[in-house]
């Protein structure tokens, strides 16, 4: 059974990169149709995409974020990761991996997040 | 971007009550919709896929439906894990948006 790991700092200064890896373990991160999805949820509200890539290395970001984001995968380590360049207080959130059907793009499997903060 | 709209953002029900939320979005997306339930604390969980299609051991009492651009899901009788908040996402284009979520209440 696929299971998803977010790992990375978290706490993270103003204007610095906020960094997270996602760990897939019980199968390949390179097989299979599937896209590789970032997600965050500040406290208390509601649900924001960040962004995704595919299995061949083709990104989708939320046009909102894209001029600071970067989604990649490292196939060697069966990982994915998110960087989230000058963030600020409003970055504050827990972030969330998940794996997205190619088909309908539904995230079926998610990780069980993990809160960052942005604070000097 | 497209926008979707969840109603209502919360409501009162009682245990064995049939609650209907919907899902509107700003453009039409087909059946691209996904819906998902979130306890608090915790990562959402994948309810239904395509408008309509139950995800695996999904409880049957859960069911969507719509097209276009108005969607809904159901959940008959109501059962006290229930009560927690529920979103709606389009899938239709690259740019995915989630609604606002509808927190169900006892």
């Amino acid at each position: 059974q696929v299971q998803l790991q977010e790992s990375g700092p978290g706490l993270v200064k103003p204007s610095q990169t906020l960094s997270l890896t996602c760990t897939v373990s019980g199968g390949s991160i390179s097989s299979g149709s599937y896209y590789w999805s970032w997600i965050r949820q500040p406290a208390g509200k509601g649900l924001e995409w960040i962004g995704r890539v595919y299995t061949t290395g083709r990104t989708n970001y939320n046009p909102s974020l894209k001029s600071r984001v970067t989604i990649s995968l490292d196939t060697s380590k069966n990982q994915f990761s998110l960087n989230l360049s000058s963030v600020t207080a409003a970055d504050t959130a827990v972030y969330y991996c998940a794996r997205a059907e190619y088909t309908y793009g539904e995230l079926g499997i998610w990780g069980q997040g993990t809160m960052v903060t942005v604070s000097s | 971007d497209i926008q979707m709209t969840q109603s209502p953002s919360s409501l009162s029900a009682s245990v064995g009550d049939r609650v209907t939320i919907t899902c509107r979005s700003s453009q039409s997306i087909g059946t691209y919709l996904n819906w998902y339930q979130q306890n608090p604390g915790k990562a959402p969980k994948l309810l239904l896929y395509a408008a309509s299609s139950l995800q695996s051991g999904v409880p049957s009492r859960f069911s969507g439906s719509g097209s276009g651009t108005d969607f809904t899901l159901t959940i008959n009788s109501l059962q006290p894990e229930d009560f927690v908040t529920y979103y709606c996402q389009q899938t239709y284009s690259t740019s995915l948006t989630f609604g606002g979520g509808a927190k169900v209440e006892i």
